[in-house]
């Protein structure tokens, strides 16, 4: 069964650093999405992609946040400089028009800024 | 009022008998509706979307209450490995993309 596949699985930086999530959306699938869980709280949507380019972003998607295809498989996220509040499990999600726009999520990349 | 609410529970829940619980939802143009399972520190998966008319897989079925904006899961005879997170997701569909909106879930220990 198809999956949607994240690297890595966990990422440990400092303060200010830049990081780069690493995704695999299942490989007939158009869109594309990342999702953050601070821990305890509710899964947020962070931005969605389709066609190369952003097709909607969140609040929380500010300057720091860019997502990129670099090829015909990857799908990634760059927190530039990063924050001790961008602690946070990321997940990858990815849907097809053809299945009703069902996301399926990957096992995600929990972040750890210290 | 938030946008996708959800009592967060616990309900505890005897194996083998059948629990219920509802999710609410604010934006009434909200075309899409899932139901989610997230078990302890991994991700979302996707349990079954919710359809107008009602659907069934297995021991769950979902229902869409679009007059008062809900939907709804029930698990009948609950297993012990039923003991999860469910989380309900509402997509507002449009040109601009699909995101979901999630609930901040329901904690569901089914116990022998």
């Amino acid at each position: 069964e198809p999956e949607v596949t994240q690297t890595p699985s966990h990422q440990v930086t400092q303060m200010g650093q830049e990081v780069i999530l690493r995704c695999v959306p299942i490989s007939n699938h158009l869109y594309f999405y990342w999702y953050r869980q601070i821990l305890g709280q509710k899964v947020e949507f962070l931005v969605s992609f389709y066609n190369n380019e952003i097709s909607e972003k969140s609040e929380i998607f500010d300057d720091q946040f860019s997502v990129e295809r670099p090829d015909g498989s990857n799908f990634t996220l760059k927190i530039r400089s990063t924050k001790l509040e961008d602690s946070a499990m990321y997940f990858c999600a990815s849907s097809d028009v053809r299945t009703s726009y069902e996301q399926y999520f990957g096992p995600g990349t929990r972040l750890t800024v210290t | 009022r938030k946008e996708v609410e959800q009592d967060p529970g616990p309900f505890n829940v005897p194996e083998g008998a059948t629990v219920a619980f509802n999710c609410t939802y604010s934006n009434s143009a909200s075309q899409s509706f899932f139901w989610y399972r997230q078990d302890c520190r991994k991700e979302p998966k996707l349990l079954m979307s919710v359809y107008s008319s009602g659907n069934e897989d297995g021991r769950f079925t979902a229902q869409l209450n679009r007059a008062s904006q809900y939907i709804s899961l029930l698990i009948r005879d609950s297993k012990l490995s039923d003991s999860a997170t469910y989380l309900c997701a509402v997509n507002s569909l449009g040109a601009a993309g699909n995101k979901l909106t999630f609930g901040g879930g329901t904690r569901v220990l089914v116990k022998p």
